[in-house]
This record gives C-alpha cells, structure tokens and sequence, in this order.
C-alpha cells in the first residue's frame, strides 16, 4: 500500500485480556515507531525500531507491553493483562532511514488502532 | 509541568482570516520544531518543519520559532474550512528521534 498501515482500526476489549495491534510500514523503510494518543493529548513515545531491533523502548510503560519487529517490515504491539487505562488510540509511524533528526527522514503516520478497554 | 505546553482551544475562525497557533517549551535542547496537522480519525501529517531559530514559509503557511523566549507560532493565512482539524507542535532535541509533541489545538474555521 501506499502508506502506513495498521490493524485493526478498532478494538474492544475486556480487562484483563491479550491484545495484539499491527503495523505494516511503507514498504522499505528502515525505522518504525510506536505512539499513543490518549483523548485530548498529543502522541507520546512508546518505542523505536532500527531494522529488527529495538533501538529504544523507554516510552513503554510498564512490562505488559511489548513490541516485536522479527523480519525489519511488519510489527506487532502487544499488551498483556489490559487495563482500562491502556484506552488510548495507538499509532505506527515510520521513515524511510534509521537515524536521529527530522533530517534523517520524515515520520508517516498511520491511522492508529483506536483500543478501548472496559 | 509539560515539556510543552498548547491552548487545547478550540478556536474558531470565519473562513479567510489568518490564524495563530502557538506553543511554548521549557527544555532548551530542543533544536527541531515541528507543525502536525491531524484530522479527525487520521494519523498526524507533518505541515512545516523548523531547525534551530528562524521563519519558514510554504504557501499559507509560515513557522516562527523563537528560542529564545522558548516560543513557537504557525501562521495560516487566509484560512479555509478545510484547514478545520487538530494542530499538533512536535520538538525534536539534537541527536534523538523522539518527537515530544503538545496536546494539540483544535482549529474550527466557518464557511
């Protein structure tokens, strides 16, 4: 596709369940990266990918979460045990090159996986 | 207290009148300033991108970030009803890919 995708676009959940969002970059590049978006609030960080790797997951909140890239394209976020505070809208972005900087490339952000918890 | 800091408004304007948008910060590593505009159910699209102190125009479009005051404005000009949608300030320190971004402000523009 033409631009960043992510499935699904909605997702409601009970408490306590597994929950696992996908991401699907723009086809060759190299960074990806993971935001959430609580109602009223500005994407914050949750974590970043050079390739496979995960070159930083600071943002994520708490070890219920993770995310895996296995072949450098397509990732999975994945949140154990959630909770209703885990209600956000979750968004993927990604750019063409792995580096520090707008310069390095611009962020395209997908859609978002809008979870809600009850 | 936020790194930074947006009028979550919303602010509505009648079509034709320039518009301003603005954000403070309070971290002074910031050196990469940025507008997003994110429409209603959409991912934030990026609109202008600043480096350092400076103006930059694109269209109806202009930057102003003000380091030394901590201090950032975007300017739409003769603004249009489908400019309406939530804009986002992102900054960037030296060296990171984290963007830390504002709350957003909600532009609503009248036909």
């Amino acid at each position: 596709g033409a631009g960043v995708s992510q499935t699904p676009s909605n997702k409601v959940t009970e408490k306590g369940k597994y929950v696992e969002l996908r991401c699907d970059p723009i086809s060759g590049h190299t960074a990806l990266y993971w935001y959430r978006q609580s109602l009223g609030q500005g994407p914050e960080f949750l974590i970043y990918f050079q390739g496979t790797g995960a070159a930083d997951d600071s943002g994520l909140p708490n070890d219920r979460f993770f995310a895996v890239r296995p072949e450098g394209s397509v990732s999975t976020l994945k949140i154990q045990r959630t909770e209703r505070g885990d209600s956000a809208v979750y968004l993927c972005a990604s750019s063409p090159k792995a580096g520090t900087g707008i310069s390095f490339g611009e962020l395209f952000f997908g859609e978002g996986s809008r979870l809600t918890v009850l | 207290q936020k790194e930074v800091e947006q009028d979550p408004g919303p602010l509505s304007v009648p079509e034709g009148a320039i518009v301003s948008l603005n954000c403070t910060y309070s971290n002074s590593a910031f050196q990469y300033f940025m507008w997003y505009r994110q429409y209603s159910r959409k991912g934030p699209e990026l609109l202008m991108y600043t480096y350092s102190s400076g103006n930059k125009e694109d269209g109806r479009f202009t930057a102003q970030v003000d380091k030394s005051s901590k201090y950032i404005s975007l300017f739409i000009r003769d603004s249009q009803p489908s400019d309406s949608a939530t804009y986002l300030c992102a900054m960037e320190k030296d060296s990171s890919y984290k963007l830390i971004f504002g709350s957003g402000t909600r532009l609503l523009v009248r036909p």
